[in-house]
């Protein structure tokens, strides 16, 4: 069945710039997406992508897509304090869209 | 927009009782889903609705889940003889036209004594 990867932890210092990767199995994938979940909350959506664009970027973050080797990855840029989460990578396929997750990269950022 | 709303926040019941979660969804979002959450690891999928039919469902679903969405709207999660296996956060989701975003509720923690 489909599989998505994720580091399990991350560590930057404010200011720098945070690199989380993820590769997923299902080449039938038409979004790949990122969520951010704080403690005690849900998800929330941070940005996706269409399986057929390459980059996006919005704001402080970028998305590449490497669709042949199945690989994503969200850079954050100028990383603040606030970013401390877990965040998921998640692809989605079929006709009702539903998503499988990766378990979630934990990004702590030091002062 | 509100916002996807579930109720409630946190739920502790003994093993072998029955618990029911309700979800609204985003006004006017066609598509609901379910999925849980375990301690550590990505949201599983349970299953989802378009308007008010059930159309798809996880293996993880077993006979003792079922869920409903009566008029297309709220949505309703019940657990029948709850297993400490059942402990989890729950979530639901809800997408409209942009079928591509899901937005998740703030879940409902299970606690199984």
């Amino acid at each position: 069945g489909e599989d998505v990867e994720q580091s399990l932890f991350l560590s930057v210092r404010e200011g720098d710039s945070s690199v989380i990767n993820c590769t997923y199995t299902d080449s039938s994938s038409t979004y790949l997406y990122w969520y951010k979940q704080e403690p005690g909350a849900g998800l929330q959506l941070l940005t996706y992508i269409f399986s057929n664009m390459d980059m996006k970027q919005d704001q402080r973050l970028t998305v590449l897509l490497n669709k042949k080797d199945k690989h994503l990855s969200l850079r954050i840029a100028d990383t603040q304090t606030g970013d401390s989460a877990i965040y998921f990578c998640a692809e989605s396929s079929g006709s009702a869209r539903q998503l499988t997750f990766g378990s979630g990269t934990q990004l702590t950022v030091l002062p | 927009d509100t916002g996807v709303s579930q109720d409630p926040r946190h739920k502790i019941t003994k093993r072998g009782q029955n618990v029911t979660f309700r979800c609204d969804p985003i006004s006017e979002h066609n598509r609901l889903y379910w999925y849980r959450q375990t301690l550590g690891q990505g949201p599983e999928f349970l299953t989802y609705f378009q308007n008010e039919a059930q159309l798809e469902k996880s293996r993880l679903l077993s006979d003792r889940f079922s869920a409903e969405r009566p008029k297309g709207s709220f949505s309703t999660l019940e657990i029948q003889r709850t297993e400490q296996g059942d402990s989890a956060m729950y979530l639901c989701a809800s997408s409209g036209r942009d079928n591509e975003k899901l937005f998740f509720g703030s879940g409902t923690q299970l606690s199984v004594l």
